[in-house]
């Protein structure tokens, strides 16, 4: 079956540093990839819906030059979040598209900025 | 835009019990409506879909069921086991790019 990869599962930074986690679709080629937040006990929050070799749609109130965010190819997608403040710290979720088929979500990213 | 509404929040049945969970959608040009699995520290996964033009759909213990005129689709678990234990979501989706709108998810409990 369809398998998202996301990297790192968990990861810790301090403030000021840029972090970078990876999405790739193992088995497909995804045309569209999602990136999603998700604070403790909440739901899924859509960040930002990136298309290979265009530029990423950000929602409402998410800053694009703060979570930066390049699908250079059909089966990799980079969300870097930039100048991370504690505030950044959250569990960042990836999934991955294509037509016709059920979306299938990464294993997330657990984010604490120190 | 689309809004989904899930309930309830949380939710503790004895194992081998059935568990319900209800979604309702506000937009109704929404045509397909998966329904995810989450497990603490994890991704959520994919356990059963329905589209619109379909009213139920079983799949061995899970089983959904969609009501288009009242806006409302179901989840029910049959002969919950201990396993079962963990949050559900619901989406619903226009079909435009796989943009999911979620539910606020319902934490399951199942005890032994």
């Amino acid at each position: 079956g369809a398998v998202v990869s996301q990297h790192p599962s968990r990861v810790i930074c301090k403030s000021g540093t840029s972090v970078k986690i990876e999405c790739r679709s193992l088995d497909f080629q995804a045309t569209t990839m999602f990136w999603y937040r998700q604070f403790p006990k909440q739901s899924l929050m859509l960040m930002a819906t990136s298309n290979e070799g265009s530029k990423a749609t950000y929602e409402q109130g998410v800053e694009k030059d703060k979570f930066l965010i390049n699908h250079a190819s059909l089966t990799l997608s980079t969300l870097t979040v930039t100048s991370a403040h504690p505030e950044d710290s959250s569990f960042y979720i990836c999934s991955a598209s294509r037509t016709g088929a059920p979306l299938h979500f990464g294993n997330g990213t657990r984010l604490t900025v120190t | 835009g689309e809004n989904v509404e899930q309930h309830p929040s949380t939710l503790s049945v004895q194992e081998g019990d059935s568990a319900v969970i209800k979604c309702t959608y506000s937009d109704s040009a929404s045509n397909y409506f998966p329904w995810y699995k989450q497990e603490l520290g994890k991704g959520p996964q994919l356990i059963i879909d329905i589209r619109s033009n379909v009213g139920e759909k079983k799949d061995q213990r899970i089983a959904v069921t969609l009501n288009k005129t009242a806006k409302h689709f179901s989840l029910h678990i049959t002969e919950t086991q201990p396993e079962d234990s963990a949050v559900y979501f619901c989406a619903a989706d226009t079909g435009t790019a796989s943009k999911l709108t979620f539910g606020t998810g319902t934490r399951l409990q199942v005890t032994l």
